[in-house]
């Protein structure tokens, strides 16, 4: 499976957009991309997944690069309550490929 | 929604002693995972079901650890005997498919003295 890295923390200001950078510069043609944060002392959260394209919901966007190889998930106006640690992960699209966390970035929101 | 619902919130027990911790996974998920949470390794997968068969357990930790899922609604994690080294926050998580995002429960810390 590809690795993937990231920063060990980040810090934002409350408002501003929160920029989440990965590198997954071993990234096969049919592995996603996959973001869950964890709150503390909570359960990790899907946030958003990709493949090629750009994506967004209601929650974040991320931003693939064209070769794949490094993505961004940005939180457009970042609030205290985003304050956790986010997981960048990478697997396979089929049934059997297992969701490996990382260390992930601890993001700090400063008021 | 009540969303993935772990029994106890927090266990504390004996060296020796078995644990069981329970999961309840969101209605109509056909898939259930169990995961491990300590400082030193981070979150690990130890055991995930698909239509309540065991799939891979390639990370449950040794013969101590066992898990059940007699039916959609409802999966045990069982640790007999327990040992100090078992102490972490267990989450369970379910999702609609192996591929699909995964909802997680609240998690259950466990401490054993």
């Amino acid at each position: 499976d590809a690795k993937t890295t990231q920063p060990t923390s980040m810090d934002c200001a409350e408002g501003r957009a929160a920029n989440l950078p990965c590198n997954h510069s071993t990234i096969s043609g049919n592995e996603y991309v996959y973001w869950y944060r964890q709150i503390h002392s909570q359960g990790p959260q899907y946030i958003i997944h990709g493949l090629k394209n750009n994506e967004t919901n209601e929650m974040a966007s991320l931003i693939i690069t064209e070769d794949r190889k490094s993505s961004t998930l940005i939180l457009p106006h970042a609030t205290l309550r985003d304050t956790a640690v986010y997981y960048c992960i990478v697997r396979r699209g089929n049934r059997d490929d297992k969701i490996i966390f990382g260390k992930g970035t601890r993001l700090h929101i400063l008021p | 929604d009540a969303g993935v619902i772990q029994s106890p919130r927090h266990e504390v027990t004996e060296m020796g002693q078995e644990v069981t911790l329970r999961c309840k996974p969101i209605s109509g998920h056909n898939s259930l995972f169990w995961y491990r949470q300590t400082m030193m390794r981070g979150l690990e997968l130890l055991i995930y079901f698909n239509n309540n068969v065991p799939i891979d357990d390639s990370g449950m930790p040794e013969d101590r650890f066992s898990a059940k899922m007699p039916n959609a609604s409802f999966s045990t994690l069982k640790i007999q005997p327990s040992e100090p080294r078992d102490s972490a926050v267990y989450f369970c998580a379910s999702s609609l498919g192996r591929d699909r995002e995964q909802f997680f429960g609240p998690g259950t810390r466990l401490t054993v003295l």
